[in-house]
């Protein structure tokens, strides 16, 4: 019930492209949803985050799409750019600011 | 974002010794602290969770004495590596959270290997 499963594992999608990483949860308790980007040897970097009282956030190039009848989230990258290209994790925690519970993670590249 | 720092960002020590890596928050007190441990191309594994001025909650199968927690202050966390052994080598990072703030900011990561 804590798990956060992520797809796909790894993802190559040229410049310029969308590129899309999606999440699925099940637990209902989950209310705050963040993304993060890893770069290799870097701790992870928030880009986006959601709650479930809306369906869609949209910031810059990155936009975060949810389902709550699904328990599903996901990633879409606009107009993907090769300075993209790193790790991104979704996550879910319960209650404001509790424990985050992280997605596998997926590898992008962005091909020039 | 909120600022986070650690150190060392890297450390090589012979088997049998402690290393001690600090997590501080640069830019706002952090009521709460979390230590994760990445191996390669793994997610992140919570480790503990550390509230200022109490006794860490460490997750199921983690060592609490082996893997020492101290949130002294409201900027600085530290954890110490005890008796450090080549199956510790790992990327050690922290978070912070202010009370009552959802989001977590991470430090930079500290690449831990023991020889």
């Amino acid at each position: 019930q804590q798990q956060v499963k992520q797809s796909p594992q790894s993802l190559i999608v040229q410049k310029g492209g969308i590129s899309i990483i999606n999440c699925a949860y099940e637990n209902t308790a989950f209310d705050y949803f963040p993304w993060y980007q890893q770069f290799p040897g870097k701790g992870p970097a928030l880009l986006i985050a959601i709650r479930p009282d809306v369906s869609e956030k949209k910031e810059g190039r990155f936009t975060i799409s949810f389902n709550k009848s699904a328990k599903q989230f996901s990633l879409h990258i606009m107009d993907s750019q090769p300075g993209d290209s790193a790790t991104y994790f979704c996550a879910a925690s319960m209650m404001s600011g509790s424990r985050l519970t992280f997605g596998e993670g997926t590898q992008l590249t962005v091909n020039p | 974002g909120a600022v986070v720092s650690q150190h060392p960002s890297r450390v090589i020590c012979k088997s049998g010794t402690s290393v001690k890596i600090e997590c501080r928050s640069l830019d706002f007190q952090a009521t709460t602290m979390f230590w994760y441990r990445q191996f390669p191309k793994q997610s992140l594994m919570l480790m503990a969770t550390s509230n200022e001025g109490s006794k860490a909650t460490y997750e199921q199968g983690v060592e609490k004495d082996k893997f020492l927690i101290n949130h002294a202050s409201l900027t600085l966390s530290t954890l110490t590596v005890t008796s450090a052994h080549p199956e510790d080598s790992s990327f050690y990072i922290c978070s912070e959270r202010a009370g009552g703030l959802e989001t977590q900011y991470f430090g930079p990561g500290t690449r831990l290997l023991v020889l």
